[in-house]
């Protein structure tokens, strides 16, 4: 079975610029939820969505936003990046409803902001 | 708001020792608890999750405990190998929130031959 698949890997984007990150999650998830992790503030929760519908939010401004497909792929947008925006970008994916509801992490999408 | 302390940031230690990974709480109105391990510039790796009705979780040399009362987790390490070495992080879920992780900053483990 195929793990969660994040892309690109890596990615160099200068400011004022905007980006989309993929998320591909593990067969049969249908929730996925992006993280943030900087050295300073490490691991922080973006949002969550199931089913095409976000169901949970951290506390980030508005020009983090995402989407999730019909397909349980899910995309994460940056608007008008921000050197502070520099971060490795977590997506993972779980079956709600499952008796212990662990959530698989991706290999993460490494974002630089020049 | 839910707090997660990991407690120390870094540990060294020579292979063989047992270990204990020490993580805290502030809210105990958790869904679950999970571990983690990350190696460098990678993802994270699901270790260990204790659901809130449990005391205890095992997975061959790990071993992870729940206290809610006290807002306490350890992880517990036997027999370290310099494999072992990474950063752990642990993670706790609330109710109501079960996909939305708040995570603790961190031990960054070194097991030196």
């Amino acid at each position: 079975k195929a793990g969660v698949t994040q892309t690109p890997r890596y990615l160099i984007k200068t400011r004022g610029q905007q980006v989309t990150l993929s998320c591909s999650p593990i067969s049969g998830h249908r929730s996925v939820s992006w993280y943030q992790q900087t050295p300073g503030q490490g691991l922080q929760f973006l949002f969550e969505y199931f089913s095409e519908t976000q169901r949970n939010k951290g506390n980030f401004p508005g020009r983090f936003s995402g989407r999730q497909f019909s397909n349980s792929r899910s995309e994460m947008n940056v608007s008008t990046l921000e050197l502070g925006d520099s971060a490795l970008y977590l997506c993972a994916s779980s079956l709600p409803g499952s008796a212990k509801n662990i959530q698989y992490f991706g290999a993460g999408t490494r974002l630089s902001v020049l | 708001k839910q707090e997660v302390t990991q407690i120390p940031a870094a540990l060294s230690v020579p292979e063989g020792e047992n270990l204990v990974l020490n993580c805290s709480f502030t809210d105990s109105a958790i869904y679950n608890l999970q571990w983690f391990r990350q190696d460098p510039g990678k993802g994270l790796t699901s270790l260990l999750l204790i659901q809130s009705s449990q005391r205890e979780q095992t997975s061959g040399r790990l071993n992870a405990s729940l206290d809610k009362s006290s807002g306490r987790s350890t992880l517990y390490i036997a027999a370290s190998q310099p494999g072992d070495s990474a950063t752990y992080l642990c993670a706790t879920a609330l109710v109501g929130g079960a996909q939305k992780l708040v995570f603790g900053q961190g031990t960054r483990l070194t097991i030196n031959p």
